[in-house]
């Protein structure tokens, strides 16, 4: 089975700073996307991606690709406390369909003001 | 407002006794699929299903059924309930292009269940 291991579990960062999470596959990622959650709270998407070296924005958050496929990066530009949450990426270990997506433990990120 | 509508969001209930968790979308999607959340251990998938009447196990189906009868609605039921059972669930749903995930999964809130 696939496993996604992030890093690092946790992050406290001063408001402001840029951070980086990371989320490492064992087998090449047909499609990795990542979702973000409040304590328990449901998972809200951020982005998905599917090509080696592929690289996307939304607002302050940037993820990438890398080419081989098996590793993906999550970059967070000037943050605020409004990042705060859980950070999980996800994959499908059976292929591109999606319908088995399984995810990261997640990384805890606080935004210290 | 599109969304995904759990309930209960909250329950204790006691070992054996049937519940079952529902689960609504009104965004006409045709993939749903349950998790739980457990800590240490992550959100693993349940059970999902691809469209009325099509549903498969995902990593941890043991101890839960599930049907889907209509579109909109793809219940959880726990048969006979067991505290390994007390777990954060969520739903999930999503379009389908071809035989494909778009990849965003809409979430529901999510239902603490706490068997005793």
């Amino acid at each position: 089975s696939q496993e996604l291991e992030q890093s690092p579990q946790s992050l406290i960062v001063q408001e402001g700073k840029n951070l980086t999470i990371n989320c490492t596959s064992s087998k090449t990622l047909y499609g990795l996307y990542w979702y973000k959650q409040k304590y328990g709270e449901g998972l809200i998407f951020l982005m998905m991606l599917q090509k080696g070296g592929e690289e996307k924005s939304h607002e302050k958050i940037t993820a990438k690709l890398d080419e081989k496929k098996q590793q993906s990066s999550l970059h967070i530009t000037a943050s605020q406390p409004s990042h705060a949450g859980i950070y999980l990426c996800g994959a499908d270990p059976w292929g591109a369909s999606g319908s088995r997506l399984t995810f990261g433990e997640g990384t805890q990120l606080t935004v210290n003001p | 407002e599109a969304q995904v509508t759990q309930n209960p969001r909250y329950l204790i209930t006691v070992t054996g006794k049937k519940l079952t968790v529902t689960c609504s979308q009104n965004m006409n999607h045709e993939y749903m699929s349950w998790y739980r959340q457990d800590p240490g251990l992550g959100l693993r998938q349940i059970y999902y299903s691809m469209n009325v009447e099509v549903t498969d196990k995902g990593d941890v189906p043991e101890g839960y059924k599930v049907s889907r009868k209509e579109k909109r609605n793809f219940p959880l039921i726990l048969e006979s309930p067991s505290p390994n059972q007390t777990s954060l669930y969520f739903c999930a749903s999503s379009f389908l292009r071809g035989f494909a995930n778009t990849g965003e999964l809409f979430f529901g809130e999510g239902s603490r269940l706490t068997v005793l």
